[in-house]
């Protein structure tokens, strides 16, 4: 079956550090791929996505290459702000089902 | 905001009983995705509707049920309610059903407490 697998969290960072969370999957086919952000008390918001091998999300700043050779979608940001602090999930969508397969999500905390 | 309308926001109820949560779905959107958040399960797709009928099943326990009406709002039902159903329930939408190219938006989710 399609499963996800991120880092464990949390991860604490100082304003303007590099930021990198892991994301790898397994899924059947050509599965697209898409890293959703959860501020406290609220849903999850579309950060990016990318539906092909070699495919780069970005959005706000964040970055992720779709790489099949490694099966990863890692997350990265040049520099991250407190405003980023947030709970990240990598998701995978594959086989033409829509309902998307979810990682166990990252916390982030930046901190000025 | 997403567009998509879940009531209510909390709901704190008793073991053994019967709830409904309801969902409102973003305006075009045809689809309707219940996910469920715990701490331990993490987040756990139950079910799918697109356009009235069901078009996929997660993990859904038998004890849960949903539909999704003429005007596209979308109801769970959990029933015989047990403490580890205490959880974060949420609502998604997406135009289509099959594309993976149009995403999903969330509603803010409705928390459950089972005491």
């Amino acid at each position: 079956g399609n499963s996800v697998t991120q880092m464990e969290g949390p991860v604490t960072l100082s304003e303007e550090a590099f930021l990198t969370i892991n994301c790898t999957y397994t899924a059947t086919g050509y599965p697209s791929l898409f890293w959703y952000v959860q501020y406290p008390g609220e849903g999850l918001q579309l950060l990016l996505k990318a539906t092909k091998a070699d495919d780069k999300g970005s959005n706000k700043g964040f970055e992720a290459t779709y790489r099949k050779e490694t099966t990863s979608f890692h997350l990265e940001k040049g520099s991250v702000q407190v405003s980023d602090s947030a709970v990240y999930f990598c998701a995978l969508s594959a086989g033409g089902r829509r309902a998307l397969t979810f990682g166990s999500g990252t916390r982030l905390q930046v901190q000025p | 905001d997403s567009g998509v309308t879940q009531t209510p926001k909390h709901l704190i109820t008793a073991t053994g009983q019967r709830v409904t949560l309801r969902c409102s779905p973003r305006s075009g959107d045809l689809s309707v995705y219940w996910y469920q958040q715990s701490l331990d399960q993490g987040l756990q797709f139950l079910i799918q509707y697109y356009n009235g009928e069901e078009r996929a099943k997660g993990n859904i326990l038998e004890r849960f049920s949903a539909q999704q009406f003429p005007d596209l709002h979308s109801e769970l039902n959990l029933s015989s309610l047990e403490l580890g159903d205490s959880a974060l329930y949420f609502c998604a939408s997406s135009v289509a059903s099959t594309d993976t190219n149009s995403p999903l938006h969330f509603g803010n989710g409705t928390r459950l407490t089972v005491t």
